[in-house]
């Protein structure tokens, strides 16, 4: 199995901040990365897929980059609703796995 | 706009078995994949189960292979979890989530809002 670690694990930061999330899949994955944003309570919200493509509807204050093993999402002026904990995907194989989450939250 | 809407969640009782559903509108549900993705209390998200766009090809998590089951109904634009031999562990809520491809799998763009399964004795 492909083994996704995130770091940091948690993040305080403030508004208008940038900050970067950074993703370490444990073998290539070419760019078989998704992004995720989830709320408390919610469900979690596609941002990112394919490493660098900008879901429809997300802000463009977020990107992601990167390939092989070794990816970013960044969040160039952090907002309020952006507090929230947030996850990468491999797609790349089989069983499908998550990073363990970074929760970014106000300093 | 893509819905997704799960069904059959609940309490029940270690080793007993439950059929969770989930509803999709607003897209061609026959052409995509679909996941079920869980969520453990205070924890972090782990994959279940994939099928196919057709229903050919499934993939499950180690955790739960030969006791789960993900089945779908394309004329009714249905996807089903079959959940059997419970354990304490698969307490979790559980979402739905639709792939962007129809055989590989590329992303989950579209998530339900989860249903609960609780199992406890």
């Amino acid at each position: 199995d492909i083994q996704m670690t995130q770091s940091p694990s948690s993040l305080s930061a403030s508004v208008g901040d940038k900050v970067t999330i950074t993703c370490r899949p444990s073998q290539t994955i070419n760019n078989y990365l998704s992004w995720y944003q989830q709320r408390p309570g919610t469900a979690p919200k596609l941002l990112i897929y394919s490493a660098s493509n900008l879901q429809s509807g997300v802000p463009l204050r977020f990107s992601g980059s990167g390939s092989g093993t070794v990816f970013t999402l960044t969040i160039s002026s952090l907002q309020p609703e952006d507090f929230a904990t947030y996850y990468c995907q491999q797609s790349y194989s089989t069983p499908v796995t998550f990073g363990q989450g970074t929760t970014l939250d106000i300093k | 706009q893509v819905q997704l809407v799960e069904s059959g969640g609940g309490m029940v009782q270690p080793g007993m078995s439950l059929r969770l559903s989930c509803e999709a509108s607003g897209f061609s549900f026959s052409s995509n994949g679909m996941h079920w993705v869980r969520q453990a209390p205070g924890k972090g998200l782990e994959w279940v189960a994939l099928i196919s766009y057709n229903g050919d090809n499934k993939y499950y998590a180690d955790s739960v292979k030969g006791r789960f089951t993900i089945s779908r109904d394309n004329s009714k634009n249905t996807l089903f979890l079959q959940m059997n031999s419970l354990r304490g562990e698969d307490t979790a809520v559980y979402y739905c989530a639709k792939d962007k491809g129809a055989n590989a799998i590329i992303t989950n763009d579209y998530w339900g809002q989860g249903t609960l399964v609780t199992v406890s004795s």
